[in-house]
Formats: C-alpha cells, sequence, structure tokens
C-alpha cells in the first residue's frame, strides 16, 4: 500500500516552453501533497504544499507564477514549470499524506533538463 | 521551528559491520521522526518512523532506531549491512500539529564496501 507515482520520469524541453509533472497517491486519497525539488548531492527541499480543493502554500522563495500548483482530486496533484529555463532543471519529488496520517509517501521523482 | 543535524556526510563500511548513521534534531514542540532511504535517481523509501510510544523503532531490510528526548536524537542502526545498503539515507523531522511539513537532514551516504 501507500503508492505514489509520478510522471514522466524525465522530460527534456527547450527553454521558454512549459512542463507539467503529474504526481497520483494510487491505493490512497491524498488529502495533503508536497512538492520538493533536490539538486545533485543536496538534501531535499520543499517548494509548496497543496491540499485538495485549495490553493497551494508556497515556501518562501519559490515562485508561485512560476511553479504552478494544483490539486483538484484526492489521487492527483500536478507541478507545471512554466517558461523554463536551465536553471530549472533539476530533480522533481512529490509526497502524499493522507488525512489525519503524519506520514508521507514519495513518488519516484521527476528529472528535469531545460536546454 | 525545527531543524535536523545528519552529523555524517559520508560513512564507509564493510559489508556485514554493523553501522550507526547520527541525527539529532532541534524542536519546542512534540516531534514525529523518520528516516528515508534514496536510492540513485529514485524517490524516497520510508525505512522507519517514530510516532509515539515505544522509543525503539524497527523498519524495514533490518533498520532500527532509537528515539532519545533528552539527547534529541534518533539515529539510525544496522547490526550488519549489505552491499545493497549503499545509498543516501534522510532523517525527517515534523511537529505535531503543524501543517505536516517534512524538515530533512542533510542526507547520509552509506558505502558499503565488499
Amino acid at each position: 500500500g501507500a503508492v505514489v507515482s509520478q510522471h514522466p520520469s524525465w522530460v527534456i524541453c527547450k527553454s521558454g516552453t512549459s512542463v507539467k509533472i503529474e504526481c497520483r497517491s494510487l491505493d490512497f486519497q491524498a488529502t495533503t501533497m508536497f512538492w520538493y525539488r533536490q539538486f545533485p548531492k543536496q538534501s531535499l527541499m520543499l517548494m509548496a504544499t497543496s491540499n485538495e480543493g485549495s490553493k497551494a502554500t508556497y515556501e518562501q522563495g519559490v515562485e508561485k507564477d512560476k511553479f504552478l500548483i494544483n490539486h483538484a482530486s484526492l489521487t492527483l496533484s500536478t507541478l507545471t514549470v512554466t517558461s523554463a529555463h536551465p536553471e530549472d532543471s533539476s530533480f522533481y519529488i512529490c509526497s502524499a499524506r493522507a488525512s489525519g496520517r503524519e506520514t508521507q509517501y514519495f513518488g519516484p521523482g521527476t528529472r528535469l533538463l531545460v536546454l | 521551528a525545527q531543524s535536523v543535524t545528519q552529523l555524517d556526510s559520508q560513512v564507509p563500511v564493510f559489508e556485514e559491520a554493523p553501522v550507526e548513521l547520527r541525527c539529532n534534531y532541534s524542536s519546542s514542540v512534540s516531534v514525529y521522526l523518520f528516516w528515508y532511504v534514496q536510492y540513485p535517481n529514485q524517490g524516497l523509501q520510508l525505512l522507519l518512523k517514530y510516532l509515539s510510544g515505544s522509543t525503539l523503532v524497527k523498519g524495514i531490510n533490518g533498520f532500527e532506531a532509537e528515539f532519545n528526548k533528552s539527547q534529541t536524537s534518533f539515529h539510525l542502526r544496522k547490526p550488519s549491512v549489505h552491499i545493497s545498503d549503499t545509498a543516501e539515507y534522510f532523517c525527517a523531522v515534523s511537529g505535531s500539529g503543524n501543517t505536516g511539513k517534512l524538515i530533512f537532514g542533510q542526507g547520509t551516504t552509506l558505502q558499503v564496501k565488499p
């Protein structure tokens, strides 16, 4: 149980284009989903917290217009990197948590490369 | 505010030897503590967690950790490691009653040598 998937697993795009990453909880309802960014050899940096049906809460320094987050259902959250630039290249990981539970379950990650 | 410190960035160890990965935290509220493992180019897998109750927590793959409130520590241990345990290990803390945000340590690379 507690499986979280991400799609795509990797993506290469041209600078200026937008990229959408999906995060799904496959066997539980995720009232809260989290989006992280991880640079090579570093820890995870929380970008935003999204609760189903409401606006995401962004961490300080994360541009909400750059990283659009939608959590329209209890099993799906999406992160759209708008007008991507090479500095947005990174490993993006989502996690999901069920209502009333403390444990986050992580997706396998999406590697984004912007040329 | 909460913070997590993983005292060792790299831990080299020979196969079948015991290992301890250290984690200390600071928090002004009650905490929940987690250890996650990350294999190359993958997401994080939950190894074990402390929410309440017994301070000795057993997890998957033979790992265990002990919550020590007085020393604000949650060290991860395994009595005998395998080559397949080579990975990045993250300690994380969340505070009771908050939004559930996890604060991660910097990570410890466990390198198991034959």
